[in-house]
């Protein structure tokens, strides 16, 4: 079957870097999304990997290993406006989107 | 002001119901989709409509269904609404289906069948 895995929640402190990583299994591979949905909104794009390596866009960095089906997302100078959660989803074979539960992150001062 | 919006935004209404929510986007993109979001968060593709072509997630029962007037409207219809059925419930659209296509989603209606 199809898998993506997240942590559940993470707590991270004002200014600090956190991870959040996020491992897959699907059927076939095009490409990885990371999304942010703060609490009672939208989800909404953060980064795309299709090829190995690091991407890295101002604060927000995603890395992607397609050998080991994993990915992270990196945030740096972290602010209490990252308080969210973010979501992990590969598109398959079919280009159909697969999505993982979401990490809850939690900045503290 | 360009988006992807959707009415309501909360919906309390009773079991065996029949209620609708209607979407729109003003971004040009050909494809829309229908989102349900449990209450563990996940996110579970109900629909996708792309140039008249539906394609239906087998899971999904069939007093849900999508009703498309043009390519800038999808809206969903549920018939004898039931407890389960409470969820929030996200319209998205994307420039096209596949590759390099990221969503663009609405602000969610949060669907409470009492």
């Amino acid at each position: 079957g199809q898998n993506i895995d997240q942590p559940t929640e993470m707590t991270a402190t004002e200014g600090a870097i956190v991870q959040i990583n996020c491992t897959y299994q699907t059927s076939g591979f095009n490409g990885l999304f990371w999304y942010q949905q703060h609490a009672g909104e939208a989800p909404t794009f953060l980064s795309y990997n299709v090829l190995d390596g690091l991407e890295e866009k101002g604060r927000f960095s995603s890395f992607l290993s397609r050998s080991k089906g994993y990915s992270y997302l990196l945030l740096k100078e972290l602010q209490m406006k990252d308080s969210a959660s973010y979501l992990c989803a590969c598109l398959d074979s079919n280009y159909q989107l697969i999505w993982g539960a979401g990490t809850k992150l939690i900045i503290k001062p | 002001d360009t988006a992807v919006s959707q009415t309501p935004k909360y919906l309390v209404t009773q079991m065996g119901n029949d209620k609708s929510i209607k979407c729109e986007q003003n971004l040009g993109h050909d494809t829309m989709y229908w989102y349900k979001q449990d209450s563990k968060k996940f996110l579970k593709i109900m629909f996708s409509y792309n140039n008249k072509e539906l394609i239906i997630n087998e899971t999904v029962p069939n007093r849900f269904s999508p009703k498309s007037p043009d390519k800038a409207h999808l809206n969903l219809h549920i018939n004898s609404l039931e407890l389960g059925d409470s969820a929030v419930y996200f319209c998205a659209s994307s420039p096209r289906t596949g590759e390099y296509s990221p969503l663009h989603f609405g602000n969610g209606t949060r669907l409470t069948v009492t």
